[in-house]
């Protein structure tokens, strides 16, 4: 079975510095990725995506992540962080449960602070 | 705009009372989603429709129970049996496919709070 692991629960970042979320997944075959991205009280965002091809994606609102296989990982940059980024980051990897058919697992989140 | 509406957005409730929450999708998905979210715990999969009048169990389905009449909506009953349902709960859709490579729209969720 799937499985998704943000090991940092929190982080706190300072405003125009860098920033760089972790999730490693366990998965049999080639995964789908996804970051998804949630703002306090709302649903989720998608933030970008990874099916096959070039591993480095690029999503909005200046967020890319890469996918490297031999690591196992799927990290989520952005290279300056706003203030409007404190959000709460989900990692997801996707497989088949029908053909056509996708569940996601989600790892746990990582909560991003912004501070002045 | 397409989107999912989720109601109501609060919902407060007795201790063996059933209660549904609504969601709506206007996207033209044919996949639905019923997602619970827990402080720390990432979202779990309590049901999930592909298509109309059809829909499985997810990972957490104990004490809930859901319906798929129409296309457009997939309401989610918690029923007294769900031993703690105060929860985030998100309804979300997408399209289905060959390849699975599906990407899923959420709404904005109900939040359940059991007196």
């Amino acid at each position: 079975a799937q499985s998704v692991t943000q090991p940092d629960i929190h982080i706190t970042v300072s405003e125009g510095a860098s920033l760089e979320l972790r999730c490693n997944y366990s998965y049999g075959a080639t995964p789908y990725l996804f970051w998804y991205v949630q703002s306090p009280g709302q649903g989720l965002q998608l933030l970008l995506k990874y099916f096959s091809g070039d591993t480095l994606v690029q999503g909005i609102k200046g967020f890319e992540a890469e996918f490297k296989r031999s690591q196992s990982s799927f990290n989520l940059r952005k290279p300056s962080v706003h203030w409007s980024d404190a959000a709460e980051y989900f990692c997801a990897v996707g497989g088949l449960m029908n053909i056509g058919f996708q569940k996601l697992v989600f790892g746990t989140g990582t909560r991003l602070l912004v501070s002045p | 705009d397409g989107g999912i509406t989720q109601s109501p957005k609060y919902l407060f409730r007795k201790e063996g009372q059933n209660v549904t929450l609504s969601c709506e999708q206007n996207l033209n998905h044919d996949a639905m989603y019923w997602y619970r979210q827990d402080p720390g715990q990432g979202l779990r999969l309590i049901y999930y429709s592909q298509i109309v009048n059809d829909f499985q169990k997810g990972d957490i389905a104990e004490g809930y129970s859901v319906s798929r009449e129409k296309k457009e909506s997939f309401p989610l009953t918690v029923t007294s049996a769900q031993k703690n349902p105060t929860a985030f709960y998100l309804c979300a859709s997408s399209n289905t496919g060959l390849g699975g490579a599906n990407v899923l729209t959420f709404g904005a969720g109900s939040r359940l709070t059991v007196l």
